[in-house]
C-alpha cells in the first residue's frame, strides 16, 4: 500500500518570502499523481497543484511549484512571495493511475503566514 | 459551474441517533468518494462509487457505518447508532473518467456527537 508523510506539523514564513514544504512517499508503481491540496480554516479542500509521476518536467502554478524528485520518492511544494491568504494546512496527496482510485493522504502542515 | 455539494454543513446530535450526510457530486461526474477528516488520523477514505456502484468500501468503519448511491447526482452516508467518536468533518468528493481529472471536494459536513 501507498504512504505519504508529511514531516513538518508546522511551519511559518514572513510574508513575501518564499517557503517549502516537504513530502515523501512510498509506492511500487512507477507511474502516478501526486497532488498538494490546500486547505484554509473554511474547510474547502482547494487544489492548488498537481503532477504526473511519467513528466520530468516539475509542474508550476503561479506562486507555487514543486520540487519532484521520483528516484527519492520526493514531492516538495514551494510557495514563492508568501501571502496572508496563504495561511492554511497543506496536504500532500497520491493517486495511482490505476483507474480513478481514491487519494492517499499525508497528515498536513499547517502553514502560518507573519506579517 | 456548481460544485460538490454536501449537507448539512454541520450537525450536532446525541449518541445514538441516526446521522445522514448527503453528497451531490458535479454533474458528468463518475466517481464519488467519501472522506473522513479526523485530528488523530488525518484524512481517510471511507468508500467511493463508480458509476453509483460501491467499489471499495474497506475504509468504512463498522457496520454502524453505510453509504448509497442511488442514482448519478446523489450520495448519501449514514451512520446509525452514531457513538462520540464518530464526531469529524466528513468530505465528498468526484471526479470523471480517468485519472487525469482531479478530484473536487465539498466544504465538507462538520459531525459532533455528544
Amino acid at each position: 500500500a501507498q504512504t505519504v508523510t508529511q514531516s513538518q506539523p508546522e511551519m511559518s514564513v514572513q510574508e513575501a518570502e518564499t517557503v517549502t514544504l516537504s513530502c515523501t512517499y512510498d509506492t511500487s508503481e512507477s507511474d502516478y499523481y501526486l497532488f498538494w491540496y490546500k486547505q484554509p480554516p473554511s474547510r474547502q479542500m482547494i487544489l492548488v497543484i498537481r503532477q504526473e509521476a511519467y513528466k520530468q518536467q516539475n509542474a508550476t502554478e503561479n506562486r507555487f511549484s514543486v520540487n519532484f524528485q521520483k528516484a527519492a520518492k520526493s514531492f516538495s511544494l514551494k510557495i514563492s512571495d508568501s501571502q496572508l491568504g496563504d495561511a492554511a494546512m497543506y496536504f500532500c496527496a497520491y493517486r495511482s493511475v490505476l483507474g480513478n482510485t481514491p487519494l492517499v493522504f499525508g497528515k498536513g502542515t499547517r502553514l502560518s503566514v507573519i506579517a | 459551474d456548481a460544485g460538490v455539494i454536501q449537507s448539512p454543513r454541520h450537525e450536532v446530535t446525541e449518541m445514538g441517533q441516526e446521522v445522514t450526510l448527503r453528497c451531490k457530486p458535479i454533474s458528468g461526474h463518475d466517481y464519488l468518494f467519501w472522506y473522513r477528516q479526523t485530528m488523530m488520523r488525518g484524512l481517510e477514505l471511507l468508500i467511493y462509487f463508480n458509476n453509483n456502484v460501491p467499489i471499495d468500501d474497506s475504509g468504512m468503519p463498522e457496520d454502524r457505518f453505510s453509504a448509497k448511491m442511488p442514482n448519478a447526482s446523489f450520495s448519501t452516508l449514514k451512520i446509525q447508532p452514531s457513538e462520540p467518536r464518530d464526531s469529524a468533518v466528513y468530505f465528498c468528493a468526484s471526479s470523471r473518467g480517468q485519472a487525469l481529472g482531479p478530484q473536487h471536494f465539498g466544504d465538507g459536513t462538520r459531525l459532533s456527537i455528544l
